[in-house]
């Protein structure tokens, strides 16, 4: 089945540094990626859109500055959390159509901790 | 963006018991989707509805498509320990692939001994 690999799964930093995140889809092609983040015990709310080859779409309240997102390829979105504070702290989680059938996959989430 | 209604918030129920879960939303969807997640990994599909008023099962889990697309249930018979965690339902709009999802707030299962 369809794989999209998500990486570090978990990551420990510094406030002030920034931290990059990767989602490959791994079989398939994937023009349209997604970025979610979830706090413990919570919803997945989604934070932005990224499309191959152009800026990514961010949901209201998302600091397009504060998170960066690169979709260079069809196979890779990345997402950088820049000068991280501990309030960024959370599990993103990414997710990858694919583009031959619409159908949506998951990553298995990156655990961010700011010290 | 917008939430789903999902309830109950959680369950406490004893091993070999059913259950039942909801969601409903005021927005129809195109798509209707029930994830299982477990702690510190993503969410895994369970069960995927496309059209209005289907019903479909996947081993002891039956999920339907309400006829307004507004509205879901997951059923989980006989739960046993391993069905431990949380349920989220989800819309998809997928008019083109554009827009993410839109999940509910999720149902926490807990399988007492």
């Amino acid at each position: 089945g369809a794989v999209v690999s998500q990486h570090p799964s978990r990551v420990i930093c510094k406030s002030g540094t920034s931290v990059k995140i990767e989602c490959r889809s791994l079989d398939f092609q994937a023009t349209t990626m997604f970025w979610y983040r979830q706090f413990p015990k919570k919803s997945l709310m989604l934070m932005a859109t990224s499309n191959e080859g152009s800026k990514a779409t961010y949901e209201q309240g998302v600091e397009k500055d504060k998170f960066l997102i690169n979709h260079a390829s069809l196979t890779l979105s990345t997402l950088t959390v820049t000068s991280a504070h501990p309030e960024d702290s959370s599990f993103y989680i990414c997710s990858a159509r694919d583009s031959s059938n619409e159908k949506l996959f998951f990553g298995s989430g990156t655990q961010l901790s700011v010290l | 963006g917008q939430q789903l209604n999902q309830s109950p918030q959680s369950m406490f129920i004893q091993e070999g018991e059913d259950v039942s879960m909801n969601c409903t939303s005021s927005s129809i969807f195109n798509t209707w989707l029930w994830y299982k997640q477990d702690p510190g990994e993503g969410p895994v599909l369970l069960i995927a509805l496309y059209k209005a008023g289907e019903l479909t099962s996947n081993g002891r889990l039956t999920a339907q498509f309400g006829i307004t697309r507004k509205d879901s249930f997951l059923n989980i018979s006989a739960s046993i320990p391993s069905d431990v965690g949380i349920y989220f339902c989800a819309g998809d709009y997928s008019g083109g692939g554009a827009d993410g999802l839109t999940f509910g707030k999720g149902t926490h299962l807990i399988i007492q001994p």
